[in-house]
């Protein structure tokens, strides 16, 4: 079995700011870990993943995440904010090859102030 | 290059119409598709899940189902929705690699 905890619902930063939405994880195996982002109205986009190679993975637009195994921790950051940033951001889970595979967290609505 | 399209990409519906959802993959075979809907405020729920033509496992009980009439197609339907039917609605393939691809999602609205 597997879990994702986003432990934040809503972000919100100032323009310029650094961005860090947290995402914890358990997981009976080594799992493949997922940013995805869903901006308003539209499907989901893959940010970046982690399968195993480098610990701190760089995404699009300037996001990385840095795998923690000892916090099981799967967090996402960026130096410098943007407007076009705004949006919903799911912290997912891949382990094993059944429909039980994928489990989402409940995501973190990022709102980036002027 | 493999692709997913899903449509429409809105739609608002009365109580009790009728509902059809469909999603077809492009540059793959015998891939493994998946139905999920996320209510407001809340993650990816994982509807159905389908390994092969006519194969289909459904993941909740609810007012939904699914068919899959081609190898690259997936369809979700209901009869007569509910309400609490509203959502976005997001058909996935899964890679061999391991991760998943997404459709651009319908949000449905019922009123």
């Amino acid at each position: 079995a597997q879990s994702v905890t986003q432990l934040d619902s809503h972000v919100s930063v100032s323009e310029g700011t650094p961005v860090l939405l947290r995402c914890n994880y358990s997981s009976s195996y080594s799992p493949s870990l997922f940013w995805y982002v869903q901006h308003p109205n539209k499907g989901l986009q893959l940010l970046l993943k982690y399968t195993s190679a480098a610990t701190l993975v760089k995404g699009i637009n300037g996001f990385e995440a840095e795998f923690k195994k000892s916090e099981t921790s799967f967090h996402l950051t960026k130096p410098s904010a943007h407007m076009s940033d705004a949006a919903e951001y799911f912290c997912v889970v891949i382990s094993g090859w059944g429909r039980r595979a994928l489990t989402f967290g409940s995501g973190t609505r990022l709102q980036v102030q002027p | 290059s493999q692709t997913i399209h899903q449509w429409p990409a809105t739609l608002v519906q009365p109580v009790g119409s009728p509902l059809s959802l469909e999603c077809t993959v492009e540059g793959t075979s015998n891939p493994n598709l998946y139905w999920y809907r996320q209510a407001a405020g809340r993650g990816l729920q994982l509807l159905f899940y389908s390994v092969g033509i006519g194969q289909i496992s459904s993941e909740v009980p609810q007012n939904l189902s699914a068919s899959r009439p081609q190898d690259r197609q997936f369809i979700l339907s209901s009869k007569k929705l509910l309400l609490s039917d509203s959502g976005f609605y997001l058909c996935a393939w899964r890679e061999r690699q391991g991760g998943y691809t997404f459709g651009s999602g319908t949000r449905l609205t019922v009123v």
